[in-house]
C-alpha cells in the first residue's frame, strides 16, 4: 500500500461547480498537510496547510482533515477556468521531508 | 523578492554527459530537496538536505549528485548513469520543520 493515494483523474467540470478532491494514506505519524496547484510546465504553489485535524476555509478554498479515517479533501467552490490545474496533497509527519500524492488533474470547462 | 530560482529552464544534454541544474533559494531555509516529476508519476524524492554540508539520499537518488556547500544553494547533478534522465526537476525548500515547502519552477532536462 502506497503512503499517500491520490486518485488521478482527470476530472472535468462545469463553471460554478463545486469540486471535491481527496487523499488517503496510511501512516498515523502525519500531522501536517498541504495542498499544492501546479499549472502545466510550473513548479507547485501552495494552496492550503493545515495542522492536524479539522477545516481550514481561505476564499474558495476549504481544506479538511480527517485524522481517524485518514483522509483529506480540498473543497473549490464556484469553480472556475482558471481553477484548471493539477492538485497535489503533501504531507508529513514535521521532521522528513513531505510525501505527494500523484495529482489529480482538474478541468472546469467554461 | 523572496523566492526559489531554478536555472536553466530547459536544457539538453547528449547521452553520456554529465550535467549540473542550478537552484538558489533567498528565503534563509534550512532544508533545500530535488524532485524528479514524469508524467502519471507525481514527485519523487532524488536528495534532500537540512543542514549545511549534508545531506541524504531520497527515493530515486541513484544516477544523481548534490552539494550543499552554502545554505543558499543546493545543485544537483545529473550523471552519465542516470539511465533514464530526461524529466521536469523540480527545487523545493522549507525551515526546519520539513513542513510548507516552497517550489521554484523547474527545469526540463532532455536527452538527445
Amino acid at each position: 500500500q502506497k503512503e499517500v493515494e491520490q486518485d488521478p483523474g482527470p476530472l472535468s467540470v462545469p463553471e460554478g461547480a463545486i469540486v471535491s478532491l481527496n487523499c488517503t494514506y496510511s501512516n498515523s505519524a502525519f500531522q501536517y498537510f498541504m495542498w499544492y496547484r501546479q499549472y502545466s510546465r510550473k513548479g507547485p504553489e501552495l494552496l492550503m496547510y493545515t495542522y492536524s485535524s479539522g477545516n481550514k476555509e481561505d476564499g474558495r478554498f476549504t481544506a479538511q482533515v480527517d485524522k481517524s479515517s485518514k483522509y483529506i479533501s480540498l473543497f473549490i467552490r464556484d469553480s472556475q477556468p482558471s481553477d484548471s490545474a493539477t492538485y497535489l496533497c503533501a504531507m508529513g509527519p514535521g521532521n522528513t521531508p513531505l510525501v505527494f500524492g500523484k495529482g489529480t488533474r482538474l478541468s472546469v470547462i467554461a | 523578492d523572496g523566492g526559489i530560482t531554478q536555472s536553466p529552464k530547459y536544457l539538453f544534454r547528449k547521452e553520456g554527459q554529465n550535467v549540473t541544474l542550478s537552484c538558489e533559494q533567498n528565503l534563509n531555509h534550512d532544508a533545500m530537496y530535488w524532485y524528479r516529476q514524469d508524467p502519471g508519476q507525481g514527485l519523487r524524492l532524488i536528495y534532500y538536505s537540512q543542514i549545511v554540508n549534508d545531506f541524504q539520499k531520497g527515493d530515486i537518488a541513484e544516477g544523481y549528485s548534490v552539494s550543499r556547500e552554502k545554505k543558499e544553494s543546493f545543485p544537483l547533478t545529473v550523471t552519465s548513469a542516470q539511465k533514464n534522465p530526461t524529466a521536469f526537476y523540480l527545487c523545493a525548500s522549507s525551515d526546519w520543520t520539513n513542513t510548507e515547502a516552497f517550489f521554484g519552477q523547474g527545469t526540463r532536462l532532455t536527452v538527445v
